[in-house]
């Protein structure tokens, strides 16, 4: 079983949606987690980081359940240039990070 | 400005080459990563190194070789190239466990290798 999964896609949505990314992780024990993004054929950049709590930066919002061991991102208004691809990462005692496939979302004018 | 470099960005050689692809940072960071990606996969780490004299063999198995004699500096070294290492080379960096609540990884732009 894969430490990180995600659904691949591919996300087409309109300009203007809301679309939301979930992401399940395996290690119970894993301590941090993030979602970056990645244009094609450019290096992964960080998003944002997911806390216990919840947190929130302008049209993305991360939620964690450590619970069920699951990672949301969602994105309100999408626009053009949030088209790329999502990735899911968890890290577990601080040695080593777990990326997911990566979740591909093109919107569509 | 603290950052993450790459060199260089893109490489074209021939079958049998020994190359080197450089990466270093100024982030002061002590845990650095070589990760492999061919377009629209997912990242396979090959390489880690926890600090000066630490190198580790990631989940993917590798021909390369890596050093970190400077905390700054983890360069990848492929002896005899091949096609079939053609492929995007991703260096990343982060903090070690313990020295932050949240120790994200930071990824240099890239080397996009191609051996004919």
């Amino acid at each position: 079983r894969k430490e990180v999964e995600q659904d691949p896609g591919p996300f087409n949505v309109p300009e203007g949606a809301t679309v939301a990314f979930n992401c399940t992780y395996s290690n119970s024990a894993s301590q941090s987690f993030f979602w970056y993004r990645q244009d094609c054929r450019k290096e992964p950049k960080l998003l944002m980081s997911v806390y216990s709590s919840g947190n929130e930066d302008g049209r993305f919002t991360a939620q964690l359940n450590r619970a069920s061991q699951y990672i949301s991102l969602l994105i309100r208004d999408s626009k053009l240039s949030d088209s790329a691809t999502y990735l899911c990462v968890v890290n577990d005692d601080g040695n080593q990070f777990y990326f997911g496939t990566g979740t591909s979302l093109t919107v569509i004018p | 400005e603290a950052d993450i470099y790459q060199t260089p960005r893109y490489l074209v050689i021939g079958t049998g080459k020994k190359i080197t692809l450089e990466c270093s940072q100024t982030m002061g960071h002590d845990k650095m990563y070589w990760y492999q990606q061919d377009p629209g996969m997912e990242l396979h780490l090959i390489h880690y190194s926890y600090g000066v004299n630490s190198t580790e063999k990631g989940d993917l198995s590798s021909e390369s070789t890596v050093s970190r004699i400077r905390t700054e500096h983890f360069p990848l070294t492929l002896e005899s190239a091949r096609p079939s290492h053609t492929s995007q080379y991703l260096c990343a960096s982060s903090l070690l466990a313990g020295q932050s609540s949240y120790n994200e990884q930071f990824f240099g732009p890239g080397t996009r290798l191609t051996v004919l």
